[in-house]
């Protein structure tokens, strides 16, 4: 079956370090959502990517969506202890079905 | 707006029991979804509906069954509770699907957390 696997699968950084997650699907995508989850509690939306190659900012936050539409990669900048928290990317894929990757969990230390 | 509500918040069911988790959305959302996480893991779709009477299944639908009867209301049916169920559960809903299921904001509730002993 399909599957999108996000890389790394843990990251610690230090307050003001920089961050990315990579997301990567077998398959094409039609399109690429971020969602940001916090300890205990439940997925929250950031963003949609629809395009090929499509890039958009939010404050600290850029998004990429791959060329191919398979991959897609989610940097911080200046990460504050407000980014704690996993990421998940999701995306819809093969027979019409909605997959979400595997998550990134974001470990800030101030 | 309460958003999107679930009931009950936790729950522990021996193996072989049947329960009810319920989703309401006072949004007038179309679409509706319920996903399980794992530990430690990603959200897997198990049933999504686009609209009232409509349901389809996601990537992991068996031992679950679901209904649409209204907008707002999309319960999710647990017939023969396994240990393999021990999981959170989320629901979620959506305005539209502009490119198909799962291409709009998902405003997710807060979780089931259901344990399988």
């Amino acid at each position: 079956g399909q599957q999108v696997m996000q890389i790394p699968q843990y990251q610690h950084v230090q307050e003001g370090e920089d961050f990315t997650t990579y997301c990567n699907s077998s398959t094409t995508l039609s399109n690429i959502q971020w969602y940001k989850q916090r300890p205990g509690g439940h997925p929250v939306f950031l963003i949609q990517l629809v395009k090929s190659g499509e890039v958009k900012k939010q404050k600290r936050l850029t998004f990429q969506f791959g060329e191919a539409k398979k991959n897609s990669s989610l940097h911080i900048t200046a990460t504050q202890t407000t980014d704690v928290g996993t990421y998940f990317c999701a995306g819809l894929g093969t027979g019409n079905q909605f997959y979400f990757g595997t998550g990134t969990s974001l470990t800030v230390i101030p | 707006n309460a958003g999107v509500t679930q009931t009950p918040k936790f729950r522990i069911l021996k193996i072989g029991q049947s329960m009810t988790l319920q989703c309401t959305q006072d949004m007038n959302h179309n679409y509706m979804y319920w996903y399980r996480q794992d530990p430690g893991m990603g959200l897997k779709l198990i049933y999504y509906s686009v609209g009232a009477g409509i349901t389809d299944k996601g990537e992991v639908p068996n031992g679950y069954n679901v209904s649409r009867s209204t907008t707002e209301d999309f319960p999710l049916r647990l017939e023969l509770a396994a240990p393999s169920q021990t999981s959170v559960y989320f629901c979620a809903s959506s305005y539209s699907g502009l490119h198909g299921v799962g291409t709009d904001t998902q405003y997710f509730g807060p979780g089931t957390r259901l344990t399988v002993l």
